[in-house]
């Protein structure tokens, strides 16, 4: 079954460090994967996908992803964390050939120290 | 840019009524979702629709759950008999054709009590 893994439930950074956070899917074909980002009580904002091509991927406030297919990975990266970056980030994977489903990691709460 | 809306933004309900949550999908999308968060949990997929019909569903999508698009541009889900634990919130969202353009609402936090 296909099924999406982050295993840092929270990570603390100080302003201004670099950040990784860490994404593993489970799923037999290629599949399509974004991340969101969700302040407390809002809605889900796209941050970046990948579908296909190359496997960097940049996305929105400075982020950026890589697609790993030999590790099942897609780890969100970002050079220089703000504090206005403190909320919670979830990583999908989209079932293609399908109906497009998304399946959500658990999400990793980002908190940024001054 | 495009946008999913939702309305209503926040519903408090009684347990055991009906409620209907609305959503209006970006206007040239072909499949349309629903999907759940419960408070401090992780985003869980409800349903998906396509070409007039239940494409896909999830365990959690029950008897207690339908939907339907009414008119060509409302997308809405129906809770017959609410529950407590029904207490989440309610995201839709839209997709063209291989899950390009995949928009999320900003969602319905239902309150049941």
């Amino acid at each position: 079954a296909q099924s999406v893994t982050q295993p840092d439930i929270h990570i603390t950074v100080s302003e201004g460090a670099s950040l990784e956070l860490r994404c593993n899917y489970s799923y037999g074909a290629t599949p399509y994967l974004f991340w969101y980002v969700q302040s407390p009580g809002q809605g889900l904002q796209l941050l970046l996908k990948y579908f296909s091509g190359d496997t960097l991927v940049q996305g929105i406030k400075g982020f950026e992803a890589e697609f790993k297919r030999s590790q099942s990975s897609f780890n969100l990266r970002k050079p220089s964390v703000h504090w206005s970056d403190a909320a919670e980030y979830f990583c999908a994977v989209g079932i293609s050939g399908g109906y497009n489903k998304l399946i959500f990691g658990a999400g990793t709460r980002l908190a940024v120290h001054p | 840019e495009p946008e999913v809306t939702q309305t209503p933004s926040h519903q408090v309900t009684q347990m055991g009524q009906e409620v209907i949550l609305r959503c209006v999908p970006i206007s040239n999308h072909l499949y349309f979702y629903w999907y759940r968060q419960i408070l401090g949990q992780k985003v869980e997929f409800l349903v998906s629709f396509y070409n007039n019909e239940i494409s896909e569903k999830s365990e959690i999508f029950d008897d207690q759950f339908s939907v339907e698009r009414p008119d060509g541009s409302n997308f809405t889900l129906k809770i017959r008999s609410t529950k407590l634990e029904d207490s989440a919130m309610y995201f839709c969202a839209s997709s063209g054709q291989q899950a390009n353009g995949y928009t999320f609402g900003s969602g319905t936090r239902l309150t049941v009590v």
